[in-house]
């Protein structure tokens, strides 16, 4: 079993859509929760990262975090084509990340 | 405040051969990791630098080797390389654990190909 399960999509949406990318993990000593953003050709960049389980808002993303069920979830509101990209979640417990495989999503005008 | 610069952007080599990949780390970071990740999946975790000393590996083989230096920046070793080397190195920084929570700041990468 992966540390961490991602469904790889491809994930289509119109353009305003909401969206919602999720993970699941087994490995209860995660602390931390990141999202990364990677566009072709390039590095991951950083969207979101959090500690405890709850939400965490920062303009148009939300991060949620499950330790109960061992489940986090990144939300886009009012998607736009310059969200087209691939999600990757992370999470770590000490000096090693753990990524999932990541998530196509493309944003339709 | 000055992002994680990698060097050279693409390589070409032939199996057999070696290969060094540099990084230059964020301003006021002074941890570096390396991530390794192939074609679909995410990044796999190969090493992380602090102190100039490993601190920590992941599931790779010694003929991955590496090296920080006094200023914080990086160097990723490869020898005898293998054609499943083939892959896109992601060099990221950090602050160490124990000094405040650091997410990772990623590097563009060294697209290497093994041929």
């Amino acid at each position: 079993q992966k540390e961490v399960e991602q469904d790889p999509g491809p994930l289509s949406v119109p353009e305003g859509a909401i969206v919602s990318l999720n993970c699941t993990y087994s490995n209860s000593a995660f602390q931390y929760f990141m999202w990364y953003r990677q566009y072709s050709r390039k590095g991951p960049e950083l969207l979101m990262y959090t500690y405890s389980s709850g939400n965490k808002e920062d303009g148009r993303f939300t991060a949620q975090v499950d330790k109960s069920s061992k489940y986090i979830s990144l939300f886009i509101r009012d998607s736009q084509p310059s969200d087209s990209a691939t999600y990757l979640c992370a999470m770590s417990a000490g000096n090693q990340f753990y990524f999932g495989t990541g998530t196509s999503l493309t944003v339709i005008p | 405040e000055t992002g994680v610069t990698q060097s050279p952007t693409h390589l070409i080599k032939t199996r057999g051969q070696q290969v060094t990949l540099r990084c230059s780390s964020q301003s006021g970071h002074n941890t570096v990791s390396w991530y390794q990740q192939a074609l679909g999946q995410g990044p796999q975790f190969i090493f992380q630098y602090y102190r100039e000393e490993e601190n920590g590996r992941g599931n790779f083989p010694p003929r991955f080797s590496g090296l920080q230096f006094p200023n914080y920046s990086s160097e990723l070793n490869v020898n005898a390389l293998e054609l499943d080397d083939s892959a896109l190195y992601l060099c990221a920084s950090s602050l160490a654990a124990g000094q405040g929570y650091s997410p990772l700041h990623f590097g563009n990468g060294t697209r290497l190909t093994v041929t």
